[in-house]
């Protein structure tokens, strides 16, 4: 696709349920990132991929999150026995090696009830 | 720390004014991106600042780079109803994280 493509798009689970996020960025994109956005704030990095390495995971709250790449291209954020604070918008974004800006997705809306 | 601040965090204007939003940096990239958000929906690249002394400009907005103040600012000329939106500045490396400021809303009133 031209862009980069998330789903689900809004996304509603119980606490204590596990959830996955999807991310298929940009065709030819070595680069991923998943970020984290609470409302009214400005996103938040969580964990960076380049090619199905996981370079940077510095920015996952807990060993509750996991990110994975496996094939390079599609990526997974799981979240695991979420919690309310874990409510927020998760955006993935792609870019190219080089001095390209990142390419953001349209995000999914996590609510956890 | 490594921050990214911007002010102010909100601006309210008169279509016809101009008017600048400031971003200051404290990260070790001199690189410098400008977004901008609406309601709902995700970010738009606007800018992208890879050097001291760098000026870009589409349209009614134009952006600059100060690496040695560590400073960047997105100006607007002549607001128009449509810019109303969030605006975030964000410093990064070439393959690295993206490290965002508060962000600015900005309104736009007839």
């Amino acid at each position: 696709g031209a862009g980069v493509s998330q789903s689900p798009r809004y996304k509603v689970a119980k606490r204590g349920q596990d959830v996955a996020l999807r991310c298929d960025p940009i065709s030819g994109h070595v680069s991923l990132f998943w970020y984290q956005q609470a409302l009214g704030q400005g996103p938040e990095f969580l964990t960076y991929f380049q090619n199905e390495a996981q370079l940077d995971k510095s920015g996952l709250p807990s060993d509750r999150f996991f990110a994975e790449r496996p094939e390079g291209s599609v990526s997974t954020l799981k979240i695991q026995r979420t919690q309310q604070e874990d409510s927020a918008v998760y955006l993935c974004a792609s870019s190219l090696v080089e001095d390209q800006p990142q390419h953001f997705g349209d995000g999914t809306r996590l609510s956890i009830l | 720390e490594l921050k990214v601040e911007q002010n102010p965090l909100f601006l309210s204007m008169q279509e016809g004014k101009n008017y600048t939003i400031y971003c200051n940096y404290s990260t070790t990239s001199d690189r410098l991106y400008w977004y901008r958000q609406d309601p709902g929906k995700s970010l738009e690249s606007l800018f992208v600042l890879l050097s001291n002394g760098a000026v870009k400009q589409e349209g009614r907005l134009m952006a600059s780079l100060d690496t040695k103040a560590r400073l960047s600012t997105l100006h607007i000329t002549a607001a128009v109803h449509d810019l109303s939106a969030t605006y975030f500045c964000a410093s990064g490396g070439r393959t690295d994280k993206l490290i965002f400021g508060t962000g600015t809303r900005l309104q736009v009133f007839p």
